[in-house]
């Protein structure tokens, strides 16, 4: 079946530091790519998408490319600020017979520290 | 973007007792939502997807006569956990997808569940 795997937390950075977060994939067919983030206390929000290979998603200073080569979509960003600490999930999601089901990793915690 | 809003945020409940969930979505119309459940630390899990105006197709392992969901306008789905016991304490999410969204979903704040 579908499944996710992201690096485990968490992860530490000081301010304007670069950031990288590992997601590889695996799926039958041609899955979305969606990078999601959960602020403390909150639900999720998308944070960026891709749609097929090679696309790049991008919002807020963060992108990932969609590799099918390598079945990854790893998240960056170049300078990340305190307010970026938060919980960030990769998901992918597929058509089925039941309809678009998105199917997450188990989450990467970031802290950004001053 | 399209705003997906969940009721209470969180809830308080004696062991043997019901409580509901509210979902709705606040300014599109959704013909499937999503319920999902998230442990401390965890991934989300899928628990159901609910279709407006008919059954909802629950992931396996989750029981249905458990955790009963309605979808009765295309705003507004309802997760209920009947005769709630303190496993059943953990974090619940709704998801709204619009029709033209064909793998998009937005996410409530979620709704934090403690049985006592």
């Amino acid at each position: 079946g579908d499944s996710v795997t992201q690096m485990e937390g968490p992860v530490t950075l000081s301010e304007e530091a670069f950031l990288t977060i590992n997601c590889t994939y695996t799926a039958t067919g041609y899955p979305s790519l969606f990078w999601y983030v959960q602020y403390p206390g909150e639900g999720l929000q998308l944070l960026l998408k891709a749609t097929k290979a090679d696309d790049k998603g991008s919002n807020k200073g963060f992108e990932a490319t969609y590799r099918k080569e390598t079945t990854s979509f790893h998240l960056e960003k170049g300078s990340v600020q305190v307010s970026d600490s938060a919980v960030y999930f990769c998901a992918l999601s597929r058509s089925t017979g039941g309809g678009n089901k998105l199917t997450f990793g188990t989450g990467t915690q970031l802290k950004v520290e001053l | 973007g399209a705003v997906v809003s969940q009721h209470p945020s969180w809830v308080i409940c004696k062991s043997g007792t019901s409580v509901k969930i509210e979902c709705r979505s606040l300014d599109f119309q959704a013909t499937t939502m999503f319920w999902y459940r998230q442990f401390p630390k965890q991934s989300l899990m899928l628990m159901a997807t609910s279709n407006e105006g008919s059954k909802a197709t629950y992931e396996q392992g989750v029981e249905k006569d458990k955790f009963l969901i309605n979808h009765a306008s295309l705003t507004l789905s309802t997760l209920t956990v009947t005769s709630a016991h303190p496993e059943d304490s953990s974090f619940y999410i709704c998801s709204a997808r619009p029709p033209a969204a064909h793998n998009e979903q937005f996410f409530g704040p979620g709704t934090r569940l403690t049985v006592l």
